[in-house]
C-alpha cells in the first residue's frame, strides 16, 4: 500500500536560519506531489507542485522553494527564515491526474520561526 | 482561487445527520466534485467524490444537484469524532486544472453532545 511520510512533525527555528523539510511517498511511482502552508486559523495555500523529477511549479512567490531530487522525495527549503514562515506545512500527493485520483495528506510539519 | 463556496462554520448534535453544503456554480463537465475533511493539527483526509450520480461509502454519502452547482455532504450519523474543517474542491483535468488541488477555508463543522 501506498504511504506519505513527512518530517519532522514539529520544528522550532530562528528566524534568518536556513529550513529543510522532507517528504518521500511509498509504494508507488511518479507520484505529483504537492507543498501546502497553512497559517493559523487559515485555510490551505498551495505552495509547489512537481509532476516529475526536476520539474517544480510555484504557485506563490515567498522565501521558499522546492526541489525534486528524486521520483518519490519532496523537498521545501529556505536559505533565511522569516516570522512569517510559521506555519503547518503539509505535503500530499496524487496517484494520477486522472479526475477520480483521490489526494493523500501527510501528517505536516508544525513550524513555528521565533 | 478556490472555486467553491461553503459556510464557513455549522453545528450538529451528536447522533443526528450533518448536512455541509458546497456551491460550485462555476464547475464544468468534466471536474468531479471532492470532499476532504482536516481534523485540527492533522493532514485533511479524503472522504467521498463524484461527478454526476450520487455517491455513497462507509464515511458518508455525496448528493449532486442536476445542474451540477451544488452538492451536499451527509454524515448520517454524526459523532463528536467528525468535529473537523471539511473541504469541497473540485477538479478536472482541462486547462491545467487537473494539476492543482485547490482548497478553499472549507466549513468547521463542530458536533455537540
Amino acid at each position: 500500500s501506498q504511504t506519505i511520510h513527512q518530517w519532522p512533525a514539529t520544528l522550532v527555528q530562528p528566524v534568518g536560519s536556513p529550513l529543510s523539510l522532507e517528504c518521500t511517498v511509498e509504494g508507488t511511482s511518479n507520484p505529483n506531489l504537492y507543498w501546502y502552508r497553512q497559517a493559523a486559523g487559515r485555510g490551505l495555500q498551495l505552495l509547489f507542485y512537481s509532476v516529475g523529477i526536476g520539474q517544480i511549479s510555484s504557485e506563490v512567490p515567498q522565501n521558499l522553494s522546492a526541489s525534486r531530487p528524486q521520483d518519490r522525495q519532496f523537498i521545501l527549503s529556505s536559505k533565511k527564515l522569516l516570522l512569517s514562515d510559521s506555519g503547518f506545512y503539509l505535503c500530499a500527493w496524487l496517484r494520477s491526474l486522472s479526475p477520480e485520483a483521490e489526494a493523500f495528506f501527510g501528517q505536516g510539519t508544525r513550524l513555528t520561526v521565533v | 482561487d478556490a472555486k467553491t463556496t461553503q459556510p464557513p462554520s455549522m453545528d450538529c448534535a451528536e447522533g443526528r445527520a450533518a448536512n455541509l453544503p458546497c456551491n460550485h456554480s462555476t464547475i464544468s463537465g468534466n471536474e468531479y466534485v471532492y470532499w476532504y475533511r482536516q481534523i485540527h493539527s492533522q493532514g485533511p483526509q479524503y472522504i467521498i467524490h463524484g461527478l454526476k450520480n450520487n455517491e455513497t461509502n462507509e464515511m458518508a454519502s455525496l448528493i449532486i444537484t442536476e445542474d451540477r452547482k451544488s452538492s451536499t455532504l451527509i454524515l448520517p450519523h454524526a459523532t463528536l469524532r467528525d468535529t473537523a474543517v471539511y473541504y469541497c474542491i473540485v477538479r478536472g483535468n482541462s486547462g491545467g486544472s487537473n494539476y492543482k488541488l485547490t482548497f478553499g477555508k472549507g466549513t468547521l463543522l463542530t458536533v455537540n453532545p
